[in-house]
């Protein structure tokens, strides 16, 4: 059963304006969590992580939100740039844990 | 710096073959884990291992035999392929995972594998 769910297969957004790619897990337990960017024909890349005991964890662009409540996180990109353009993968660990729980990941498009 | 590197980076087998995909990572991290990506499934992880001569299940185990003889080495064999095991498989390595912080994995670009 997946664990970390991305419901959004796709997005599309203008240049400029803010992306939000969202997140939702099942396991309480999990209390660290990643943003993967991955282009085609490439590994996937490290974008941002934050830790449960923060709600918010910014890096220039990049925002995550987690509401732990809703088991919840949001990646947000402002401003969004065609470069940008990507699958965003989500992904959960426990700590200390050896293992990664990734979504089904989330097609942006950012249309110039 | 090459990072994780994996090789093939394709290959075709006939149903029934046997291969082994090979996982290269100069960073010398512990850990190393196999993915394969699906179209709808994401990452699932195959096998992983937390240190050198050690190796464990991940959430999707069966068919796959692993080896990690060296630290900077991460072996993913297939005994006898079948067609459901078509994907995009990555290889990826961390540093040791602390008790208060989680390091981040590094993935190789990927080896596309289809089994007819």
């Amino acid at each position: 059963d997946q664990q970390v769910k991305q419901n959004s297969p796709s997005l599309s957004v203008q240049e400029g304006r803010i992306s939000i790619l969202n997140c939702d897990y099942t396991n309480s337990m999990f209390d660290y969590f990643l943003w993967y960017k991955k282009y085609p024909a490439e590994g996937p890349t490290f974008l941002i992580s934050i830790s449960s005991i923060k709600d918010k964890n910014e890096d220039g662009r990049f925002t995550v939100f987690l509401n732990k409540s809703a088991k919840h996180l949001s990646l947000h990109i402002v401003p969004s740039q065609p470069g940008d353009s990507a699958v965003y993968f989500c992904a959960a660990s426990l700590v200390p844990g050896n293992q990664f729980y990734f979504g089904t990941g989330t097609s942006l498009t950012v249309i110039p | 710096n090459a990072g994780v590197t994996q090789t093939p980076k394709f290959r075709v087998l006939k149903t029934g073959q046997s291969m082994t995909l090979l996982c290269a990572q100069d960073m010398n991290h512990e850990y190393m884990y196999w993915y394969r990506q699906d179209p709808g499934m994401g990452l699932r992880l195959i096998h992983y291992s937390v240190g050198e001569g050690t190796t464990a299940k991940g959430e999707v185990p069966d068919g796959y035999n692993v080896s990690r003889l060296k630290k900077q080495n991460f072996l993913l064999g297939l005994e006898s392929a079948a067609p459901s095991q078509t994907s995009v498989y990555f290889c990826a390595s961390s540093r040791i995972q602390g008790t208060l912080t989680v390091g981040e994995l590094f993935f190789g670009e990927g080896s596309r594998l289809t089994v007819l």
